[in-house]
């Protein structure tokens, strides 16, 4: 059980391009859900939390027009990066927190996302 | 604000031997301490965490960890590693009225070598 899924596993775009990213939680209901970039050979730097319903909460730095997200319902979060640059390039991760289960979180496999 | 730091960025070490990665924090009060072990292609696992209670803690696949407030540590350890242990490593501290958003070290790759 607790199982996440990101899709797609990994994308190539072109600059300029938007791609939206999905976080799902499959076998569990995810009242939180945080997204989370990690560059190659560094830590996983936490971007924003999404609340089912209401408006994410971003991190200091991170630019909310830049970087949409939406927690539709108890099982989906999508990020999508907006007109997308080469420096949006990394490895995108993120991770949902079981209804009802304190202090734990569950991550997706990650997406990595190549901006040519 | 919390920060970990992990300061090997790199351990080899041969199959059968003990393997203990280190990490260190910075935060006000007693936080809540992770180890998580990331896989090529994986999600990160969970490893073993530490709320409160018994400063040493067991975890999952022969690992634990030990709380050291004195040094602000929480290294992990295991007696003998396996090939299927090489991986990245990465402890996680998260505040106690924040627990969810998590602060991460810079992670320790592990190599096992036969």
């Amino acid at each position: 059980g607790a199982v996440v899924s990101q899709h797609p596993s990994w994308v190539i775009c072109k600059s300029g391009t938007s791609v939206k990213i999905e976080c799902r939680s499959l076998d569990f209901q995810a009242t939180t859900m945080f997204w989370y970039r990690q560059f190659p050979k560094q830590s996983l730097m936490l971007m924003a939390t999404s609340n089912e319903g209401s408006k994410a909460t971003y991190e200091q730095g991170v630019e909310k027009d830049k970087f949409l997200i939406n927690h539709a319902s108890l099982t989906l979060s999508t990020l999508t990066v907006t007109s997308a640059h080469p420096e949006d390039s990394s490895f995108y991760i993120c991770s949902a927190h079981p209804a009802g289960l304190y202090n734990e979180q569950f991550f997706g496999p990650g997406t990595r996302l190549t901006v040519l | 604000a919390q920060s970990v730091t992990q300061p090997d960025i790199h351990i080899t070490v041969s199959e059968g031997a003990s393997l203990e990665l280190r990490c260190n924090y910075s935060y006000g009060a007693t936080p809540y301490l992770f180890w998580y072990v990331q896989s090529p292609g994986q999600g990160l696992q969970l490893l073993l965490k530490y709320f409160s209670g018994d400063t040493l803690v067991q975890g999952i696949k022969g690992f634990e960890a030990e709380f050291k407030r004195s040094q602000s540590s929480f290294n992990l350890r295991k007696p003998s590693v396996h090939w299927s242990d090489a991986a990245e490593y990465f402890c996680a501290v998260g505040a106690t009225d924040s627990w969810g958003k998590l602060q991460f070290g810079a992670g320790t790759q592990v190599v096992v070598t036969p």
